[in-house]
């Protein structure tokens, strides 16, 4: 069965500080992966994905199969960093092809 | 561009209540689905469609009927509110399944 794990509710970092976010997944095939992001009141959007192997705003992240996780990764936090993220995955498994979330992490960058 | 537009923005019911959230796309996408948010659960799926009629459930699906009679618009009912049913609701879409999704500005629903 397809899943995604965040195992981090909050986190909470200094202004300069290295962030990471982890995301650890279970998915039988090659899943695409995802990070969003949620900024006060505004709508989700896309953060970046896996295939594009690119940064945005800074942010990282490496797909690890082997150790099935999908890390976010930002060397240097921003307080404009602070928002919600969520790592999604999708995939195809019972009851066909979609894409799943998990929980989700609030991200605090203090001054 | 509209992008993803959800309606109504607000919605209070009262328990047994039944209610149509609209969600329509102007991005001739083919995948679209509804997800409900709610603290500590993150994004749930309730239920997606690859195309102008084909649907099917997602990870929470009981309570909720969907339909996708065009490319355009996929509208969530609420068969019979309960209290359990109180959350934020979002209607993403994506030209294609597993492509990037472009999210709704969503629906915070009460059920008294």
């Amino acid at each position: 069965a397809q899943r995604v794990t965040q195992p981090e509710k909050l986190l909470s970092v200094f202004k300069g500080a290295p962030v990471e976010l982890k995301c650890n997944y279970s998915y039988s095939g090659s899943p695409e992966l995802f990070w969003y992001v949620q900024y006060s009141r505004q709508r989700l959007q896309l953060l970046l994905r896996h295939i594009s192997r690119e940064s945005i705003k800074g942010f990282t992240a490496d797909l690890n199969k082997g150790e099935t996780s999908f890390h976010l990764k930002k060397p240097f936090a921003q307080e404009e960093d602070s928002a919600m993220y969520y790592c999604a995955l999708s995939g195809s498994g019972t009851g066909g092809f979609k894409t799943i979330f998990g929980a989700g992490t609030r991200l605090f960058v203090k001054a | 561009n509209a992008g993803v537009t959800q309606t109504p923005k607000f919605q209070v019911l009262k328990t047994g209540q039944s209610m149509t959230l609209q969600c329509a796309q102007d991005m001739n996408h083919e995948y679209m689905s509804w997800y409900r948010q709610d603290p500590g659960m993150g994004l749930r799926l309730i239920h997606y469609s690859v195309g102008a009629g084909i649907t099917d459930q997602g990870e929470v699906p009981n309570g909720y009927n969907v339909s996708r009679s065009t490319t355009e618009d996929f509208p969530l009912r609420l068969l019979s509110a309960a209290p359990s049913q109180t959350s934020v609701y979002f209607c993403a879409s994506s030209r294609q399944i597993n492509e990037k999704l472009f999210f709704g500005s969503g629906t915070q629903l009460s059920v008294l």
